[in-house]
């Protein structure tokens, strides 16, 4: 079975700094990659995913991750943050095979502070 | 361009009674899923349906009951609402249910007090 550590349940930042949400997984297979968003009060909503082929994956609001394989990891970053980014983050895994069901980290809130 | 839609919204309960969560969507999905958020335990599966006529239990699935009325709906019921079951609850649909790659499209959630 699959699962997802995400390492900072909370990561206060400076509006306009750089950010780096963390995130590795534990599977014996290959498997599929993705990032969540939930901003206040609003289901959540995906950022960026990774299924194969190049290992930085570019997703929206300016937020992109790099899939390590060795390190089994999947960073999420953000070069510039804004108020606006204020929101929890959720890292999750599939596999490629097997089960399709996504298995959720516990999430990080990100805090942007002006 | 709804997606996945929940009914109510809110909803505050007495220990003991009973409700059913409402969730359909008009993507066309084949796959449905109830999951629960709790504070610093991220999202937990309740329930799921892979398909139309088919529906299996998830990682928490005591206390709820649930029932995949037609390919649009999937509704959650507590029969015997516990203060534990305090929590905001969310539907989420899938367009297949056979490959990981696939994303989950969620609704915006229910939030549920049982005093």
């Amino acid at each position: 079975a699959q699962s997802v550590t995400q390492l900072d349940s909370q990561v206060p930042v400076f509006e306009e700094a750089p950010v780096e949400l963390r995130c590795n997984y534990s599977s014996s297979v290959s498997v599929y990659l993705f990032w969540y968003v939930q901003y206040p009060n609003q289901g959540l909503q995906l950022l960026l995913k990774y299924l194969s082929g190049s290992t930085l994956v570019k997703g929206i609001n300016g937020f992109e991750a790099e899939f390590n394989k060795s390190q089994t990891s999947f960073h999420l970053r953000k070069p510039s943050v804004h108020i606006s980014d204020t929101a929890e983050y959720f890292c999750a895994v599939s596999l490629s095979g097997g089960s399709y069901i996504p298995t959720f980290g516990r999430g990080t809130s990100l805090i942007v502070h002006p | 361009n709804a997606g996945v839609t929940q009914t109510p919204k809110f909803q505050v309960l007495k220990t003991g009674q009973s409700m059913t969560l409402q969730c359909a969507q008009d993507m066309n999905h084949n796959s449905m899923y109830w999951y629960r958020q709790d504070p610093g335990m991220g999202l937990r599966l309740i329930y799921y349906s892979a398909s139309e006529g088919t529906t299996d239990k998830g990682e928490v699935p005591n206390g709820y009951n649930v029932s995949r009325l037609n390919k649009r709906e999937f509704s959650l019921r507590l029969e015997s609402a516990a203060p534990s079951q305090t929590s905001v609850y969310f539907c989420a649909s899938m367009s297949g249910a056979t490959s990981g790659a696939n994303v989950l499209t969620f609704g915006a959630g229910s939030r549920l007090t049982v005093l």
